[in-house]
């Protein structure tokens, strides 16, 4: 079983619009949960980290947790061509020692 | 001002040598990590270390041999590359393990 779950879309939404991004994980006792922004040839960059139960906002970003259903999202309002990139989610390991990723989910944000 | 450095970027060698990748952080944290990064972009966890100790080594080939002198550096020696040994590997560090990571700017391995 695949530990970080992702649909490698590609996922297409016009400019202006809200990108949802969606990412699943196996390991129940997993409490630490981020999303990366990579862009072609470069390295990932943290955008969200989140927590707890809920949204956590950040400018046109929100980060949505539900560790009842093992499930974590981000959303990008109104969404700019310049969002157009790999968006990878990120849990901690079952040994507290790592991040696992998913494989990400590639973003084209058309203008 | 740099905060995860990894030198070479690119790097191109011939099947069988053998070759360094160094990483140095400034952010002083104690965790760092190389991951790889395979052709279909897959971020892969090699191996974590916590104040210069090993923590974690997912099942990586005994060819692949992390060092890490003090725990603002983490270098990855690897013997007899081999084709499949081809992608970018990235270095990354957090104030601990499993937290935010941060990571360098890769080092495209390629071998012919």
């Amino acid at each position: 079983q695949k530990e970080v779950e992702q649909n490698s879309g590609p996922l297409s939404v016009p400019e202006g619009a809200i990108a949802s991004l969606n990412c699943t994980y196996s390991d129940r006792g997993s409490q630490s949960f981020f999303w990366y922004r990579q862009y072609s040839g470069k390295s990932p960059e943290l955008i969200m980290s989140i927590y707890s139960n809920g949204d956590k906002e950040d400018g046109r970003f929100t980060a949505q947790l539900n560790k009842a259903s093992q499930y974590v999202s981000l959303l990008i309002r109104d969404s700019q061509p310049s969002d157009s990139a790999t968006y990878l989610c990120a849990v901690n390991s079952n040994s507290g020692y790592a991040l696992n990723f998913g494989k990400g989910t590639s973003l084209l944000v058309t203008p | 001002d740099t905060a995860v450095s990894q030198t070479p970027k690119y790097l191109v060698t011939q099947m069988g040598n053998d070759k360094s990748i160094k990483c140095e952080q400034n952010l002083g944290h104690d965790t760092m990590y190389w991951y790889k990064q395979d052709s279909k972009k897959f971020l892969k966890i090699m191996f974590s270390y916590n104040n210069k100790e090993l923590i974690i080594n997912e099942t990586v080939p005994n060819r692949f041999s992390p060092k890490s002198p003090d725990k603002a550096h983490l270098n990855l020696h690897i013997n007899s590359l081999e084709l499949g040994d081809s992608a970018v590997y990235f270095c990354a560090s957090s104030t601990q393990g499993g937290t935010e990571a941060f990571f360098g700017q890769g080092t495209r391995l390629t071998v012919v």
